[in-house]
């Protein structure tokens, strides 16, 4: 079945390193959705790509959609504390009203 | 407004009784999922509602596993004859029209664990 692979699995940086997680799918996604979920809390919605090669930016955070629409990346600048958590992309399953989400990367900081 | 709201927070049960988790919407939101996630690990997707019908029920684990949606709004997730596999945290969202390029507004979760 379709399936969206995430890696790295976990990553553990020192803050102000730098940060980047990588999503695969196995088919071309109409559109890819982000979420971040800190320890203890629930996923949040952080962005949605709809274009190829489109690039976003939220302040120290850059997300890229690949030019054939089966990958993307989130990359984080400059890690900071707050930017602990768990990072999940999301992508349409064809012909369903539903998402398959990937198994996300972990992200930890050393202060 | 109001978030998604689910109910209880956390459920302790011995393995063999029932349990019943709930989850309030956003209001207006036509959309409601449940997703289950294991420590640690990613969301694995349980059933969809659009309104009140569930036109995807694919990822209930087992026919242990139901769940109901009323008025729209509410829904119910019922877990029959608990076992301990079944301890996870239990993840209600919802969105507005269920569209694939809405937006899923998560609640806090259940955390069920079976004894």
């Amino acid at each position: 079945g379709q399936q969206v692979m995430q890696i790295p699995q976990y990553q553990h940086v020192q803050e102000g390193e730098d940060f980047t997680t990588y999503c695969n799918s196995s088919t071309t996604l109409s559109n890819i959705q982000w979420y971040k979920q800190r320890p203890g809390g629930h996923p949040v919605f952080l962005i949605q790509l709809v274009k190829s090669g489109e690039v976003k930016k939220q302040k120290r955070l850059t997300f890229q959609f690949g030019e054939a629409k089966k990958n993307s990346s989130l990359h984080i600048t400059a890690t900071q504390t707050t930017d602990v958590g768990t990072y999940f992309c999301a992508g349409p399953i064809q012909g369903a009203q539903k998402l398959v989400f990937g198994q996300g990367t972990r992200l930890t900081i050393n202060p | 407004g109001a978030g998604v709201s689910q109910s209880p927070s956390n459920k302790v049960t011995e393995k063999g009784k029932d349990v019943e988790l709930r989850c309030d919407p956003i209001s207006g939101h036509t959309a409601l999922y449940w997703y289950r996630q294991s420590l640690g690990q990613g969301l694995e997707f349980l059933i969809y509602f659009q309104g009140n019908s569930a036109p995807d029920k694919s990822g209930l684990p087992s026919d242990r596993f139901s769940a109901e949606r009323t008025g729209g709004s509410v829904s119910t997730l019922t877990i029959q004859r608990t076992q301990q596999e079944d301890s996870a945290v239990y993840l209600c969202a919802s969105s507005f029209t269920g569209a694939h390029t809405d937006t899923q507004y998560f609640g806090p979760g259940t955390r069920l664990t079976v004894l």
